[in-house]
């Protein structure tokens, strides 16, 4: 699986966008992009993932780049309640692989 | 609840001592994954059943470690003669057998050797 680079840590305000930004630039063209967070003394959940195009569920919106190597994870109003451990993941799709996690971006949500 | 569940939550125990751990997946899951999880990394890869059978294994999962899934459900994990090394979370993942194969994870068990 390719490899992720994130920033260790970001800051937001409650109430604002919080934007997590990944890069992956030896991605293959058979490798989506997934993320998961982790929320203090929980297991990891899963958020959104995608291949090219832009997806958006009712978490997040993922924002990949044309080229494929980098992304950008959107909680669009960030609460507290989403301070946590982002981790971007590299994966092939359909498969049954394991996820390979990085160290991740702590985002701190603050009043 | 019907999500991942993991027993016991924390475990303390000595050197040399071995432990095992217990994992039960959302019902119908047939795919299910151990990771390990020490502080200020992310999670790491153990070993992975297909129903009962393994089919993948860590590097890290060393001679002390084993696995098991023996009905295709509930899964163990045992760790013998524990080194202080070993102190870490220990998380659980199951998935269904379709291609949208996100994992659904439990609350990890938190294993402090002394």
């Amino acid at each position: 699986d390719a490899k992720t680079t994130q920033p260790p840590s970001m800051d937001c305000a409650e109430g604002r966008a919080a934007n997590l930004p990944c890069n992956h630039s030896t991605i293959s063209g058979n490798e989506y992009v997934y993320w998961y967070r982790q929320i203090h003394s929980q297991g990891p959940q899963y958020i959104i993932h995608g291949l090219k195009n832009n997806e958006t569920n009712e978490m997040a919106s993922l924002i990949i780049t044309e080229d494929r190597k980098s992304s950008t994870l959107i909680l669009p109003h960030a609460t507290l309640r989403d301070t946590a451990v982002y981790y971007c993941i590299v994966r092939v799709y359909g498969t049954a692989s394991k996820l390979t996690f990085g160290t991740g971006t702590r985002l701190q949500v603050t009043l | 609840d019907t999500g991942v569940s993991q027993n016991p939550r924390h475990k303390i125990t000595k050197r040399g001592q071995n432990v095992t751990f217990r994992c039960d997946p959302i019902s119908e899951h047939n795919r299910l994954y151990w990771y390990r999880q020490t502080l200020g990394q992310g999670p790491e890869f153990l070993t992975y059943f297909q129903n009962e059978a393994q089919l993948e294994k860590s590097r890290l999962l060393s001679d002390r470690f084993s696995a098991e899934r023996p009905k295709g459900s509930f899964s163990t994990l045992e760790i013998q003669r524990t080194e202080q090394g070993d102190s870490a979370m220990y998380l659980c993942a199951s998935s269904p057998d379709r291609a949208n194969n996100e994992q659904f994870f439990g609350p990890g068990t938190r294993l402090t050797v002394l």
